[in-house]
């Protein structure tokens, strides 16, 4: 079982709504991160925050907006996007930013751009 | 020459069969390393840290060669729950700030009865 809760499991969204994935951690881990993955390809970085401020944004597009409301809670909010955004988007935690390559993800957000 | 290369596979392989994977690195800077297992549709997990001196856990075996600049991960009487998609992940820069985790783009096994 994973320790990162992260919901909806599965979303499918129009070109113009608004929508936001969100992703738990209790693990007192003070690095959140959001990652994008495409089929057969390696997760790709978007955000990393540390410490709950915005440490990394992969030059990521505007229609995808990170915030962290506390140290446990990490969201994406997403608007106007397009259907190449479809993917599988992952968070994951660990317990500091860049001191280890070990990550905890959660079981992702399956992501449907109509 | 990409970052962190791998082959994609798929290694077919029969159950009790041994299986190696290499993953090659360009930056010799580069400072830890780790081999991450994705079932499919799922999310990635952490299989092993790879450490200078090489470490075994169980039926896996990782192990790095900073000189040739590759790291390798040996499965020993593969079953079938080991098929998946193995990620080698390379994580470079200086120490404390700017690591940044470099991902290959994994090789698929399939272990067959």
């Amino acid at each position: 079982d994973t320790e990162v809760t992260q919901t909806p499991k599965h979303l499918v969204m129009g070109m113009t709504n608004k929508k936001s994935l969100k992703c738990e951690q209790h693990m007192g881990h003070r690095a959140m991160y959001w990652y994008k993955q495409k089929a057969k390809k390696p997760p790709e970085l978007m955000f990393v925050y540390s410490y709950e401020k915005l440490s990394i944004n992969e030059s990521v597009p505007s229609r995808f907006s990170p915030e962290c409301p506390n140290s446990s809670l990490l969201n994406l909010h997403l608007h106007a996007l397009q259907p190449e955004d479809s993917a599988l988007y992952l968070c994951a935690s660990s317990q500091v930013e860049g001191s280890t390559g070990e990550l905890f993800f959660g079981e992702g957000s399956r992501l449907t751009v109509l | 020459r990409k970052e962190v290369e791998q082959d994609p596979g798929p290694f077919n392989v029969p159950e009790g069969a041994t299986v190696a994977f290499n993953c090659t690195y360009s930056n010799s800077a580069s400072q830890s390393f780790f081999w991450y297992r994705q079932d499919c549709r799922k999310e990635p997990k952490l299989l092993m840290s790879v450490y200078s001196s090489g470490n075994e856990d169980g039926r896996f075996t990782a192990q790095l060669n900073r000189a040739s600049q590759y790291i390798s991960l040996l499965i020993r009487d593969s079953k079938l729950s080991d098929s998946a998609t193995y990620l080698c992940v390379v994580n470079i820069g200086d120490a404390g700030n700017n690591r940044k985790l470099i991902w290959g783009l994994g090789t698929s096994l399939a272990v067959n009865p």
